[in-house]
């Protein structure tokens, strides 16, 4: 499979305790985004690399949170001192500098975090 | 800022039936793109069709068309002929762009799909 996949599918940790995601995007893309979706929502953006460099962050993306996309291949986000209110779907996309005015991102099947 | 409405939480259609599911949005811009995803229970987002502001004709793909009226703001998806395995949630999107050239999809609160047989 050469889609985007993201480690692990589901995750339930304590209130206080860190955690972290992986996304592995689709090999030749050098855009990677990741969103976070709650219950009843739509995704909403957190963060976007191009390559390795992180240039865009979402006011969504409080301090407990940091990703990183070292080499430009996978990407990590990590969570910090976990509230409840983390509980969500987090989706990791790529996507590749010349697709073309369509853009389309290709999406995993996202890591869902639980916050007990 | 721009903004996404899906005014369909749920839609019911029988198998073989076409259903149409609702999008309007909000956008002071000139040049912009809308998309349509579908998310089925396993969580991963799967790009159905695209419509960019400037396409004249609608977009088509397979059995999903948009119906697009750029007056009224509204991007409209259409699914012909429903089989049970399009059961599942519909988004809505635009893509938006910054000051700085940055784009990012902006979704909708999306409409769940339940295709009986």
């Amino acid at each position: 499979d050469t889609g985007v996949s993201q480690d692990p599918r589901h995750k339930i940790t304590k209130r206080g305790q860190n955690v972290t995601f992986r996304c592995d995007p689709i090999s030749e893309h050098n855009r990677l985004y990741w969103y976070r979706q709650t219950l009843g929502q739509g995704p909403e953006f957190l963060t976007y690399f191009q390559n390795e460099a992180q240039l865009e962050k979402s006011r969504l993306l409080s301090d407990r949170f940091s990703a990183e996309r070292p080499k430009g291949s996978f990407s990590t986000l990590e969570i910090q001192r976990t509230e409840q209110g983390d509980s969500a779907m987090y989706l990791c996309a790529s996507s590749l500098w010349d697709r073309g005015p369509t853009g389309e991102l290709f999406f995993g099947e996202g890591s869902r975090l639980t916050v007990l | 800022a721009q903004k996404i409405t899906q005014t369909q939480p749920g839609m019911f259609v029988q198998e073989k039936e076409a259903v149409t599911l609702d999008c309007t949005y909000d956008t002071s811009d000139q040049s912009y793109g809308l998309f349509w995803y579908k998310q089925p229970s396993s969580g991963e987002m799967i790009f159905l069709i695209y419509q960019g502001s400037y396409d004249e004709q609608n977009a088509t793909e397979g059995r999903y068309s948009l119906n697009f009226q750029k007056a009224r703001k509204s991007a409209n998806l259409v699914i012909s002929a429903s089989q049970l395995g399009d059961s599942a949630m519909y988004f809505c999107a635009m893509r938006e762009t910054s000051n700085t050239g940055f784009q990012k999809l902006v979704f909708g609160t999306g409409t769940r799909l339940l295709v009986s047989p």
